[in-house]
């Protein structure tokens, strides 16, 4: 069964600085791997999806990196901005079509 | 297209009363899917369509759920005699190929109190 940890489970940093979010997941038979987006009380906004064969994608500030060996991806927000305080949620997908979450980082920025 | 509309945005009901959920995927997307979300979880898996034929139900959905996708266009969630344990963010989906990633509404908050 596949599992997916996000660390840290929070995160506060100055506006400003550039910071990783982790993510790791155990089975490494993965179509693709999305990250997503959710404020409070909100419904998710996708940021980035990186396919299998892809090591990483990159949209605005954001980058994305994907080891599938390992297990393991980063979403690397550069010169971060008070906007982007939000809880930031990793999900795999199998041939399931199925999504597998983790359970998120809720990352503060501070003015 | 504006992306994938949920309705309503909110539902209080009293515990034991039926409520149903709709979702309207994006037009061209025939894969619809339903998840939960509880307060600090990561959503989980309720169901998924392709087209009107419903695929694939979790495990976390007893027979008091019911889910529908009519001509594979819009889809309703239906959960009668609701419970306290039913309180959740119920978010639907749509993607239009295998591979190519999810939309997600903005979803439902329902509280039974």
């Amino acid at each position: 069964k596949q599992e997916v940890t996000q660390i840290p489970a929070a995160l506060s940093v100055p506006e400003g600085e550039n910071l990783v979010l982790n993510c790791s997941f155990t089975d490494s038979a993965i179509y693709n791997l999305q990250w997503f987006r959710q404020d409070p009380g909100k419904g998710l906004t996708s940021l980035l999806l990186i396919q299998s064969s892809q090591r990483e994608q990159t949209s605005g500030r954001l980058n994305a990196s994907l080891d599938k060996s390992s297990g393991r991806s980063t979403l690397y927000i550069a010169a971060s901005q008070p906007g982007d305080s939000a809880t930031y949620l990793c999900a795999v997908m199998a041939g399931n079509e199925k999504l597998t979450f983790g359970t998120g980082t809720r990352l503060t920025i501070i003015p | 297209d504006t992306g994938v509309s949920q309705d309503p945005r909110h539902k209080i009901t009293k515990r034991g009363q039926n409520v149903t959920f709709r979702c309207d995927p994006i037009s061209e997307h025939n894969r619809l899917y339903w998840y939960r979300q509880t307060l600090g979880q990561g959503p989980e898996f309720l169901t998924y369509f392709q087209n009107e034929a419903q695929l694939e139900k979790s495990r976390l959905l007893s027979d008091r759920f019911s889910a529908e996708r009519p001509k594979g266009s819009f889809s309703t969630l239906e959960i009668q005699r609701t419970e306290q344990g039913d309180s959740a963010m119920y978010l639907c989906a749509s993607s239009g190929r295998l591979n190519y990633g999810y939309t997600f509404g903005s979803g439902t908050r329902l509280t039974v109190v």
